[in-house]
Order: C-alpha cells, then sequence, then structure tokens
C-alpha cells in the first residue's frame, strides 16, 4: 500500500546503455514530477506531467525521455546514459499541479550508477 | 539560486525539542515556507508549510518571524527516528528546489 513506489530500488549499468525507470502512484493525484539528486544532494525538478500531458521540462537533455501511460504512472527513459546521469532520482505527486500551496509525496528513489 | 540559508548541522539530545532555523531574507510576499525532511536512503518527506502565520500539526511546529525573513522549525520532542537532513524550502510556485539543508543527528 506504498503510495509512490519507483522501481527498480537500484540500476548499476555501463555507460551508452539505455534504461528505464518505472513510478506509480496510488493517492489519486493528478500529477506527478521527476526530481534528480545529485551527489550533494541537491535535489532539483526534471519534468511534470499533468493528467497525462508533459507540463515542465526543466532543460532536461533529449536523452531523458518521460512518459505517462495513464495519471497513475510516470516512467523515465533514459538514453545513451552517460557518467554524469549518475544521481538518485524521484518521483513525486502532487494532487493538482503543485503552485504555492499543494505538497508533494516522494517515492524512496531509484539510486543510478552509470560506469 | 538557492534561497535559504541553513546551519550545515546540528545535534539534539533525545526527549528535547529541536530547533532549526532558516533564514530566507529575500522571501516574497506570495512565497511560502516549506519544510521537508529525508532520512538516509529514503524519498523526501513533507514535514509542514506555512505562509505568514505560525503553524503546528502532528509533527512539528513552524514560527514565521514578522517580517518573513526568518523561520524555525521545532520538533517538539525528538526521537532517535528523526534523525535526517530537514530541508527549508521557499517556494512560490510548482517546483520544489533543494539546498544541503540541515543535518540533524538526535542522540540518545
Amino acid at each position: 500500500d506504498t503510495a509512490v513506489s519507483q522501481t527498480p530500488k537500484y540500476l548499476v549499468t555501463q555507460m551508452g546503455n539505455d534504461k528505464s525507470i518505472k513510478c506509480e502512484q496510488n493517492l489519486g493525484h493528478d500529477t506527478m514530477y521527476w526530481y534528480k539528486q545529485d551527489s550533494k544532494k541537491f535535489l532539483k525538478i526534471m519534468f511534470s506531467y499533468n493528467n497525462k500531458e508533459l507540463i515542465i521540462n526543466e532543460t532536461v537533455p533529449n536523452r531523458f525521455s518521460p512518459k505517462s501511460p495513464d495519471k497513475a504512472h510516470l516512467n523515465l527513459h533514459i538514453n545513451s546514459l552517460e557518467l554524469g546521469d549518475s544521481a538518485v532520482y524521484f518521483c513525486a505527486s502532487s494532487p493538482r499541479l503543485a503552485w504555492d500551496q499543494e505538497t508533494q509525496y516522494f517515492g524512496p528513489g531509484t539510486r543510478l550508477l552509470v560506469l | 539560486d538557492a534561497k535559504t540559508t541553513q546551519p550545515p548541522s546540528m545535534d539534539c539530545a533525545e526527549g528535547r525539542a529541536a530547533n532549526l532555523p532558516c533564514n530566507h531574507s529575500t522571501i516574497s510576499g506570495n512565497e511560502y515556507v516549506y519544510w521537508y525532511r529525508q532520512i538516509h536512503s529514503q524519498g523526501p518527506q513533507y514535514i509542514i508549510h506555512g505562509l505568514k502565520n505560525n503553524e503546528t500539526n502532528e509533527m512539528a511546529s513552524l514560527i514565521i518571524t514578522e517580517d518573513r525573513k526568518s523561520s524555525t522549525l521545532i520538533l517538539p520532542h525528538a526521537t532517535l527516528r528523526d534523525t535526517a537532513v530537514y530541508y527549508c524550502i521557499v517556494r512560490g510556485d510548482y517546483k520544489l528546489s533543494f539546498g544541503a539543508g540541515t543535518t540533524v543527528t538526535v542522540r540518545a
């Protein structure tokens, strides 16, 4: 009964590979997000989807392609992985597009290591 | 582009109140103050947020100064499970952007 879940929890892969991370929320929220947390623990938003539509793309390279098959799922596909992509990726959701009053609920994170 | 300043670390005795300061001197009138925390190897967890008034919920209290340039998060009775990195965030739109936060260690 986890609210926001992500798979896999850990992902170790070689440079140049393509990989996907999956996210699911069972909160009935309309809006989902992908965040990246770097080695210094700074967390920055990458994408936001509202009702399956891409709303926010924070100048993320085209190698990153989010896909939302339905409101409850937001997957992240990464092509041609680079060393700098190593980070923890968090999925989050909120009832609506989270302007100043909406609280975002985070998943447990996917730890990606590119070798 | 950090809008907040927090001490890098602090210790707290179990059972005592933990007071976490945050400076946000450039906050604008429509921006909220949010607090999240991140326990080791977990996703960020919402704690509390406020605009002008002091707020309290089951987890914590938030005291915002009258000029809104600083705030304090209060964990009333810290437990070992409160050991985490605490992030103070000023937010006026959809983005949550976390800085370095304060690493709080609760000691028995």
